[in-house]
């Protein structure tokens, strides 16, 4: 167990509210990860962060914005939530050469 | 940038079935992941692969690493239902970033 909390772990949103996401971990790690995952597309990059105040753009980045003012929370918020980002998030943190370990994950659903 | 592609996407096989899932990564990887994933909960660690010919074993599922081919493989022997799941494989990029296949769904029958 990596330690790694998230929440919520589900949520219910309408489009165009903000929303956030918290990542909490117990373990000092320094690399900490955000994922959506949707059907076929397996898990993609939004962000991720390398440090306190560190953080870089993943691959789907459009929409998100995430902060990092503590080594253990990792916050990610959708600005103004859209349909097209209802979806499973993941927060990792990576402990290598094990690789990532992963959150339960929240469910988020923008109706 | 590293792109990463399995196959096949579903696999439905028979108990006691040996079959193979098959990952090709596009550019250099420092290593090679494998994750498993059972429906409504996170991805779990299967295999860390860190150099070309590295081969790991847990149970029925052999994972291997061709750096030279770009290519992993997750080899499933004598299945059985408890093995049904999604199965990922990822690999990584600077920043210790992780690239993922898009999955395999495997469906063991009896």
């Amino acid at each position: 167990d990596a330690g790694i909390t998230q929440s919520p772990r589900h949520k219910v949103t309408e489009t165009g509210t903000p929303v956030t996401l918290r990542c909490h971990q117990t373990e000092n790690h320094r690399y900490m990860y955000w994922y959506r995952q949707d059907p076929g597309h397996g898990l993609r990059l939004i962000h991720y962060s390398y440090g306190v105040k560190d953080t870089d753009k993943g691959e789907v980045s459009d929409g998100y914005s995430v902060s990092r003012s503590k080594t253990e929370d990792f916050l990610l918020t959708l600005e103004s939530a859209t349909s097209s980002q209802t979806s499973v998030y993941f927060c990792a943190i990576s402990e290598e050469p094990r690789g990532a370990f992963f959150g339960q994950g929240t469910r988020l659903t923008v109706v | 940038e590293l792109k990463v592609e399995q196959n096949p996407l579903f696999l439905s096989m028979q108990e006691g079935k040996n079959y193979t899932i098959y990952c090709n990564y596009s550019t250099t990887s420092d290593r090679l992941y494998w994750y498993r994933q059972d429906p409504g909960k996170s991805l779990e660690s299967l295999f860390v692969l860190l150099s070309n010919g590295a081969v790991k074993q847990e149970g029925r599922l052999m994972a291997s690493l061709d750096t030279k081919a770009r290519l992993s493989t997750l080899h499933i022997t004598a299945a059985v239902h408890d093995l049904s799941a999604t199965y990922f494989c990822a690999g990584s990029e600077y920043g210790n970033k992780l690239v993922f296949g898009a999955g395999t769904i495997l469906r063991v029958k009896s």
